[in-house]
């Protein structure tokens, strides 16, 4: 079946480290890739997507890169800052559905 | 401003009264979605509408029912609400399904049920 696997968090990082948040994935055919942010109070907002091997999705500094021979999409940021303290959400969308599948969240703290 | 409303925001009611979620966008989007997120199980989808009309099961449809008679609204129903369905709920949006329209998410309505 389809299902995504994110590192347990709490992560816990100081201003202006380098941050990354393990993400795989299992499924069949050629899904889309996502990573979600949800700020404290608020819903999901798409951070950045890709949709097929090999492709690098960026937004806001975060990069993460479709890795088909890992089934991997590690989220990446150079230098965190404390506004990026949220819950990060990988999910996928399997090839010719609507249906997102999300992983369980990791939560980021940043502390200055 | 383009957004997902959710109403209410927070709910606290007793097992067995019925309630309805309303959720209502104003970007005049094809597709609506329910999830429910609880703690270690991330978001799992409830119903999706893909237009007017019609509906579908996601991955945990047991104890709810929806309705998209408009394009603009898609009303959550918990006919018979009980504890288990004690989560936070979100509304998604996005102008059709697929990959390449993102969607769109409220801010959610955290049901508590005694």
């Amino acid at each position: 079946g389809n299902s995504v696997t994110q590192m347990e968090g709490p992560v816990t990082l100081s201003e202006e480290a380098f941050l990354t948040i393990n993400c795989t994935y299992t499924a069949t055919g050629y899904p889309s890739l996502f990573w979600y942010v949800q700020y404290p109070g608020e819903g999901l907002q798409l951070l950045l997507k890709a949709t097929k091997a090999d492709d690098k999705g960026s937004n806001k500094g975060f990069e993460a890169t479709y890795r088909k021979e890992t089934t991997s999409f590690h989220l990446e940021k150079g230098s965190v800052q404390v506004s990026d303290s949220a819950v990060y959400f990988c999910a996928l969308m399997p090839y010719n559905t609507d249906k997102l599948i999300f992983g369980t969240g990791t939560r980021l703290q940043v502390f200055p | 401003e383009a957004q997902v409303t959710q109403n209410p925001r927070y709910l606290i009611t007793v097992t067995g009264k019925k309630l309805t979620v309303t959720c209502s966008q104003n970007m005049n989007h094809e597709y609506m979605s329910w999830y429910r997120q609880d703690p270690g199980l991330g978001l799992r989808q409830i119903y999706y509408s893909m237009n007017v009309e019609v509906t579908d099961k996601g991955d945990v449809p047991e104890g709810y029912k929806v309705s998209r008679k408009e394009k603009r609204n898609f009303p959550l129903i918990l006919e018979s609400p009980s504890p288990n369905q004690t989560s936070l709920y979100f509304c998604a949006s996005s102008l059709s399904g697929g990959a390449l329209r993102p969607q769109h998410f409220g801010d959610g309505t955290r049901l508590s049920i005694l």
